[in-house]
Formats: C-alpha cells, sequence, structure tokens
C-alpha cells in the first residue's frame, strides 16, 4: 500500500516552455501533498504544500507564478513550472500524506527529471 | 530552507559490518521519519517514530527517537551491498503538516 506516482519520470524541455507535472497517490486518499526539489548531491528542499481543494501554501523564496500547483481531487496534484529557464532543472519529488496531522508519514514518488535547454 | 544536521555525511564500509548515522536539530520534533534514496528514484520509507524514547526495528534497521527529542538514530547491522544509497532523516514539529529533512549520509559498502 501506499503507492505515489509521478509523470513524467524524465522531461526535457526548451527554455520559456512549461512544463507540467503529476502526482498520483494510487491506493490512498491523499489529502495533503507536497512538492520538493532536490539538486544533484543534496538534500530535499520542500517547495510548497498542496491541500486538496485548497490554494497552495509556498515556502519562501519560491515564486507561486512560476511553480503553479493544483490539488483538484483527493489522489492528483499536479505542479507546472512556467517559462522554464535552465536554472529550473532538477529533481522534482512529490509526496502524498494519507492524513492532515504532522504525525502522519509522507510517501515518495519516483520523481521527475527536468532538464531545460 | 531549515535543514537538520546529518552526521556523518558519508560512509565506506566493509559488507557485514554495522553502521551508525544520527540526526541533530535544535528544534524539537514530534515524529522521525527516515528514508533510503537509490539514485534517480523518490526517497522510500524505512521507519517512522513517533515518541520520544521511542525503539524501532525493520528487519536489519533499527531506529531511535532521542529522549530530548531533539535528535535521532539508525542503524544498520550486517550490511549487505544493496544498502547502498543515500539515507536521509526528516522531522515535523507539532502543529505542521511539512518535513524538514536532513543533510543525508551516503553509505557505500564495500564487498
Amino acid at each position: 500500500g501506499a503507492v505515489v506516482s509521478q509523470h513524467p519520470s524524465w522531461v526535457i524541455c526548451k527554455s520559456g516552455t512549461s512544463v507540467k507535472i503529476e502526482c498520483r497517490s494510487l491506493d490512498f486518499q491523499a489529502t495533503t501533498m507536497f512538492w520538493y526539489r532536490q539538486f544533484p548531491k543534496q538534500s530535499l528542499m520542500l517547495m510548497a504544500t498542496s491541500n486538496e481543494g485548497s490554494k497552495a501554501t509556498y515556502e519562501q523564496g519560491v515564486e507561486k507564478d512560476k511553480f503553479l500547483i493544483n490539488h483538484a481531487s483527493l489522489t492528483l496534484s499536479t505542479l507546472t513550472v512556467t517559462s522554464a529557464h535552465p536554472e529550473d532543472s532538477s529533481f522534482y519529488i512529490c509526496s502524498a500524506s494519507p492524513g492532515t496531522s504532522g504525525t502522519d508519514t509522507q510517501y515518495f514518488g519516483p520523481g521527475t527529471r527536468l532538464t531545460v535547454l | 530552507g531549515q535543514q537538520l544536521n546529518q552526521s556523518p555525511q558519508s560512509m565506506f564500509i566493509q559488507e557485514g559490518e554495522d553502521v551508525s548515522m544520527n540526526c541533530t536539530s535544535s528544534s524539537i520534533f514530534n515524529t522521525w521519519l527516515w528514508y533510503k534514496q537509490d539514485p534517480g528514484e523518490g526517497p522510500v520509507l524505512l521507519i517512522a517514530l513517533y515518541k520520544a524514547g521511542e525503539l524501532t526495528s525493520n528487519g536489519r534497521l533499527t531506529a531511535q527517537f532521542g529522549i530530548t527529542r531533539k535528535d535521532s538514530f539508525l542503524n544498520i547491522s550486517a550490511s549487505i551491498p544493496s544498502d547502498v544509497g543515500i539515507y536521509f532523516c526528516a522531522g515535523s514539529t507539532s502543529g505542521t503538516y511539512k518535513y524538514i529533512f536532513g543533510t543525508g549520509t551516503r553509505l557505500k559498502v564495500l564487498a
């Protein structure tokens, strides 16, 4: 149980284009989903917290107009990187939590490798 | 963003040896999680700890929630080659839904 999928697993795009990444909880309903970014040989940095049916909460320094998050259902959240630039190239990972408590564990997706040319 | 201090940063050990790593914070946490991440993949949950002093095992892995609630430890016994990877701790404070991740410990096992 507690399987989270991401699509696509990798994507290459041209500078200035937008890219959408999907995160799905396959066998549970995720009240809360999280989006992380991970640069090579670094830890996971939380970008935003996504709650179903409401606006996402962004971490300090993360541009909400650049990283659009939509959590339209209890099993799907999407991250759209708008007007992508080479510095946005990174490993984007989502996680999903079945509950609303801070003690709920998070289950991670396999990640999406974004390369912006 | 905020990160937890994790040590050691990297370890090279012989197959069969035991491994210990820890995570420390200046803040009190209510939950500690330990994850393993293989290259190019998402982290996989190993152990979850919810109470100070709690000691939990998962096969050859044992983790403890520090009494002060500011640290946690992960031990791996009798390491095998597939233990290679990056181990992350993550802590959550009361009233929040989000976790702060440690800096990671890279483990390499020499056969």
